[in-house]
């Protein structure tokens, strides 16, 4: 199975900020990286796939890189509707697993 | 527009079983694969099971493999989840989301349900 990683597991920031979280695969998934957010209490929502590409109707302040094993997420400039929980997923190969999430709250 | 609506939980015994269940609407079912992903309380986002568009290869977590069986009906537009010998460990909102293709294949999910909570307790 492919172990999926992220960097910090949670982090405080302010609004304005420049966010960057990182993702590690255990092994080559060469662009098969996918960026989630969630908030307390919904489902999950699509931000980045493809590592790069940015999902219909998402913010261009969001922003995806990276291939092979080492991926980032960044947000230009955060907003209060970006405190959320931030999750990584491959879909390079079955079993599709998820990273643990990175928490963004206020500082 | 898409819509995804799961239903079925609620409180089960250790070892008894539960039906879930995804209703889908807003868009061609049948050209879709379909996962389902759960949540234990507090934690992080588990793939579970994911069906092809036609319902013929379906691949499963290691944690359900043999207890559970994912399943769909196109021509009702709704996605099944059958967990049997429960366990304490399955305690969590369960959650469908539809690929962005038809196998589910490298690919993303680009759309979620609310999800439905299955709390496994004696």
């Amino acid at each position: 199975d492919i172990q999926m990683t992220q960097s910090p597991s949670s982090l405080s920031a302010s609004v304005g900020d420049r966010v960057t979280i990182t993702c590690r695969a255990s092994q080559s998934i060469t662009t098969f990286l996918n960026w989630y957010q969630q908030k307390p209490g919904k489902a999950p929502k699509l931000l980045i796939y493809a590592a790069s590409s940015l999902q219909s109707g998402v913010p261009s302040r969001f922003s995806g890189s990276g291939s092979g094993t080492d991926f980032t997420l960044t947000i230009s400039s955060l907003q209060l509707e970006d405190f959320a929980t931030y999750y990584c997923q491959q879909s390079f190969s079955t079993p599709i697993t998820f990273g643990p999430g990175t928490k963004v709250d206020i500082k | 527009q898409v819509q995804l609506m799961e239903s079925g939980g609620g409180v089960v015994q250790p070892g008894r079983s539960l039906r879930l269940s995804c209703a889908a609407s807003g868009f061609t079912f049948s050209s879709y694969g379909i996962h389902w992903v759960r949540q234990a309380p507090g934690k992080g986002l588990e793939w579970v099971a994911i069906i092809w568009y036609d319902g013929s290869n379906k691949y499963y977590a290691d944690s359900v493999k043999g207890r559970f069986t994912i399943s769909r009906d196109n021509s009702k537009n709704t996605l099944y989840l059958q967990m049997n010998s429960l366990r304490a460990e399955d305690t969590a909102v369960y959650y469908c989301a539809r690929d962005w293709g038809a196998s589910g294949v490298r690919g993303y999910f680009d759309s979620w349900g609310q999800g439905t909570l299955v709390t496994v307790s004696s």
